[in-house]
């Protein structure tokens, strides 16, 4: 069975901070891992990584993939109030299968 | 009209009832998802449909019924659910459901059983 943990399961932390979310996974036939972000209801799609240790960086956040340790982590540099969202890993699998993990709850206080 | 819409947004029904909920996507995907999302739980995968046939059903009980009618167009027909499938449900698409691709969402039915 498919596996995806992430932690810590929520943070709270002040405006400018810089946080780190964990991601490991055990799926079969893995083929890359989705990050995405969730606040009042669609997921948004953040980064698709399917190559280990190439970064990934769009402005204040990025991201990495260890196929290795299997884990990805999610960087967030100078976080703002907008930030605050459940932050979802998803490893893909089999062809159609995304495994989502329960996400980080973030929260960015001023 | 781009991306992926649902509706209704919200939708309050009774155990009896019989109701549906329509996703639409303008992106010419392929492939086509239902997702439940229930508080504090993973999103739970229910159905896959690619090129209009469905290839994946999760054991999803019976009284949720998908259909595609087209690769652009996703129901869910609802019928005698129960209080506990009180969630949100999420559709997604993606160009099609080989390759690894991003599936993008819909905003969402907040469904609520009385």
């Amino acid at each position: 069975e498919d596996k995806v943990v992430q932690s810590p399961l929520s943070l709270v932390v002040h405006e400018g901070d810089t946080v780190t979310l964990n991601c490991s996974y055990e799926v079969t036939n893995f083929r890359s891992l989705l990050w995405y972000k969730q606040e009042k209801k669609a997921p948004t799609f953040l980064f698709m990584l399917t190559s280990s240790g190439i970064e990934k960086k769009s402005g204040r956040l990025s991201s990495i993939l260890d196929k290795k340790e299997l884990f990805s982590i999610l960087n967030i540099t100078a976080t703002q109030t907008g930030d605050s969202a459940v932050y979802l890993c998803a490893p893909h699998g089999r062809s159609y299968q995304l495994t989502f993990g329960k996400g980080t709850k973030l929260s960015v206080i001023p | 009209e781009t991306g992926v819409t649902q509706t209704p947004r919200h939708l309050v029904m009774g155990m009896t009832n019989k109701k549906s909920l329509k996703c639409e996507q303008h992106l010419g995907h392929n492939a086509m998802y239902w997702y439940k999302q229930s508080a504090k739980k993973p999103l739970e995968l229910m159905f896959v449909y690619s090129l209009e046939e469905r290839v994946e059903n999760n054991s999803v009980p019976s009284r949720f019924s998908p259909e595609c009618p087209n690769s652009s167009h996703l129901f869910l027909h609802l019928h005698t659910l129960q209080p506990e499938d009180s969630a949100l449900y999420l559709c997604a698409s993606s160009q099609d459901q080989e390759s690894t691709d991003t599936q993008y969402f819909g905003p969402g039915t907040r469904l609520t059983v009385l």
